[in-house]
């Protein structure tokens, strides 16, 4: 079946550390990947997506590259902020299914 | 502004009772969502709808209902055949329901009395 695996948290990390957040994927077909951020007591907010086999995603500094090889997301980021703490979720759309898949989550903790 | 509204955002069920979850979006968007999230197990899809008069289950769709009879609204009912109904509700929507991002309400605590 379809399926996210993302790394178990809390990750924490000193302000301006190096992040990154694995996130593996099972699925038929090429899926679209995505990446939420949610900050406590909120709805997600949907961080960067990629639809095909070596797109990268970006924004507010993130990236992910969707790897077809290693079914791989990975969630980085060059230098974390205070304000990034936050769970992230990495998500799948297996393709033309409206059905959106999500991993279980990784809470950040960024230190000042 | 145009976004999803959830109501309300806390509630509380006594033991046998319905409650129904409110959803509203005015993005003008065919998709709706409802997802289940509790601590350590992300999100878990509970129904789906592409299009008004039209949906489907998701994952853990046992024990509660919804109808899509406007574009605009899905509403969630728990039932009293849900016997864990203790999470945090979040309804979703996108605009055609494939390779969208999905745009997210804030969320309703739901616990049991």
């Amino acid at each position: 079946g379809n399926s996210v695996t993302q790394m178990e948290g809390p990750v924490t990390l000193s302000e301006e550390a190096f992040l990154t957040i694995n996130c593996t994927y099972t699925a038929t077909g090429y899926p679209s990947l995505f990446w939420y951020v949610q900050y406590p007591g909120e709805g997600l907010q949907l961080l960067l997506k990629a639809t095909k086999a070596d797109d990268k995603g970006s924004n507010k500094g993130f990236e992910a590259t969707y790897r077809k090889e290693t079914t791989s997301f990975h969630l980085e980021k060059g230098s974390v902020q205070v304000s990034d703490s936050a769970v992230y979720f990495c998500a799948l759309e297996p393709p033309g299914t409206y059905k959106y898949i999500f991993g279980t989550g990784t809470r950040l903790k960024v230190l000042a | 502004d145009g976004g999803i509204t959830q109501s309300p955002k806390y509630l509380f069920r006594k033991e046998g009772q319905n409650v129904t979850l409110s959803c509203e979006q005015n993005l003008n968007h065919d998709a709706m969502y409802w997802y289940r999230q509790d601590p350590g197990q992300g999100l878990r899809l509970i129904y789906y709808s592409q299009i008004v008069n039209d949906f489907q289950k998701g994952d853990i769709a046992e024990g509660y209902s919804v109808s899509r009879e406007k574009k605009e609204s899905f509403p969630l009912t728990v039932t009293s055949a849900q016997k864990n109904p203790t999470a945090f509700y979040l309804c979703a929507s996108t605009p055609r329901g494939t390779n969208e991002k999905l745009f997210f309400g804030s969320g309703t605590q739901l616990s049991v009395l």
